[in-house]
Parts: structure tokens; C-alpha cells; sequence
């Protein structure tokens, strides 16, 4: 079965650089959901959108912005990188469902690992 | 505000069963949900629960009781490849993101 996709998988920045992660939900999955997680810590939530349009914001910084698109691919936008944001970040996709019985699981795609020097 | 609270570390024996506590306190209860993530790699599904009880699924099962803000995973037959993190996550409300708890580092010895 198709699995959440993200690329690229390593991506290394120097400070004060600019990043782009991208992803590719699941087929027919209408939310996506960012996460960047540190080394030894939880994933923290950053952002999400629903039928393209941004449906929940976390712990995001102004540095960054997102954007999900007709096809319902996402992409994150990281400016003026600092060595702090070297992170795993993750994708993850849900299919949002209305009615009694589903749930939004979330389906995490491999993540992409950034490292800033 | 939410604030979910998972102990850091434990260890198991192989073949041993062990059981993984996760309390919470969020706003807006929507499901409950355990991801195993092994390091590096992204977090995998394992169950969910909504309603209290216990849901069973092979030798996972993880209990709720949503009046206490408690839930447990539980893992029988303890392999050596279940060796990972451990993430509670609680959904607030229908369709919106996670909150995870801070993960429980499983160590299983043979």
C-alpha cells in the first residue's frame, strides 16, 4: 500500500540558509500534519491543513511557513536556519472522516533529517 | 493546557509481559492513541482507544479510562524487536493534531 512519502530524506544547511521539505500524503488523504521531533524528544506539533486551507497551528516559528496544495502535497519553508532546527521533521497524513466509528489515525511518513552546521 | 506524562524508561525480559502508563490532561478528548517508534525511523500506528475499556490487537492491548485521564499499553510475549519508544498521543478534538506524551524508552533483555 502507499505510504506517506517525503523528501528529501538528509538535508544539511549552514546557518542563515533556507530549507524546503516536502511531502506526499497517503492517496485520497484529505489533512496533513508537520512534526519536527529532537534528538531524544517527542514530536512536537507545527502545523496542519485540511483541504488545503491551515486547520491547526502548533508550535511553528515565524521563521517557518507551510502550504499544502492541489494535490494535496505539502511543502515546509524553513528561512534563516538556525542550528536548533536540526530535527528530524515528519509528515504525517489523515484521512478526516465525518461519521461515528473512524478515526484520524495519522500515518507518519520516513521523516526528513535536517542538520544545520 | 495539556500535559501528558509517560515514565522515560523500562526495562523488560524477553517473553515477559510489561505494562506502559500514560496520564493526561487535555482539552477537548478526542481518542487516544499509542505509536511504537524505533530510533530514527517515523512512529507506527498500534492502537486507539475512545471509549473506556480495552481494546486487544495480538499481543498489544491498551486500556482507557477517559474519567481517570489513564491509559496503558500492554505487551505480552515480550520479542527482542519490541525494543523502542513508546508514544502516547491524544487527539483534542476530531481531526486535529496529536499531542504526544514524552515517550517510554522499552528496553527488553534476553
Amino acid at each position: 500500500a502507499a505510504g506517506v512519502i517525503q523528501s528529501p530524506r538528509h538535508l544539511i544547511k549552514e546557518k542563515r540558509e533556507t530549507a524546503t521539505l516536502k511531502c506526499y500524503p497517503i492517496p485520497r488523504h484529505d489533512t496533513v500534519y508537520w512534526y519536527q521531533q529532537g534528538p531524544g524528544q517527542d514530536p512536537q506539533f507545527l502545523i496542519s491543513f485540511y483541504e488545503k486551507m491551515q486547520s491547526d497551528k502548533g508550535s511553528i516559528p515565524d521563521r517557518f511557513s507551510a502550504q499544502q496544495f492541489s494535490d494535496y502535497h505539502s511543502e515546509l519553508n524553513m528561512s534563516s536556519l538556525e542550528l536548533g532546527d536540526s530535527a528530524l521533521y515528519f509528515c504525517a497524513s489523515s484521512l478526516a472522516g465525518t461519521s461515528g466509528g473512524t478515526y484520524n489515525e495519522q500515518f507518519f511518513g520516513p521523516g526528513t533529517r535536517l542538520t544545520v552546521l | 493546557g495539556q500535559n501528558i506524562d509517560q515514565p522515560t524508561e523500562m526495562t523488560a525480559t524477553e517473553g515477559a509481559i510489561v505494562q506502559i502508563n500514560c496520564t493526561y490532561q487535555t482539552s477537548g478528548f478526542n481518542g487516544l492513541f499509542w505509536y511504537q517508534q524505533h530510533a530514527g525511523e517515523a512512529p507506527t500506528f498500534l492502537s486507539y482507544n475512545v471509549l473506556d475499556g480495552l481494546e486487544e490487537k495480538g499481543r498489544f492491548s491498551s486500556f482507557l479510562s477517559r474519567s481517570k485521564g489513564y491509559s496503558y499499553l500492554l505487551l505480552k510475549e515480550l520479542q527482542m524487536k519490541d525494543s523502542a519508544s513508546y508514544l502516547c498521543a491524544v487527539s483534542g478534538n476530531y481531526g486535529q493534531n496529536f499531542v504526544f506524551g514524552p515517550g517510554t524508552r522499552l528496553s527488553v533483555l534476553p
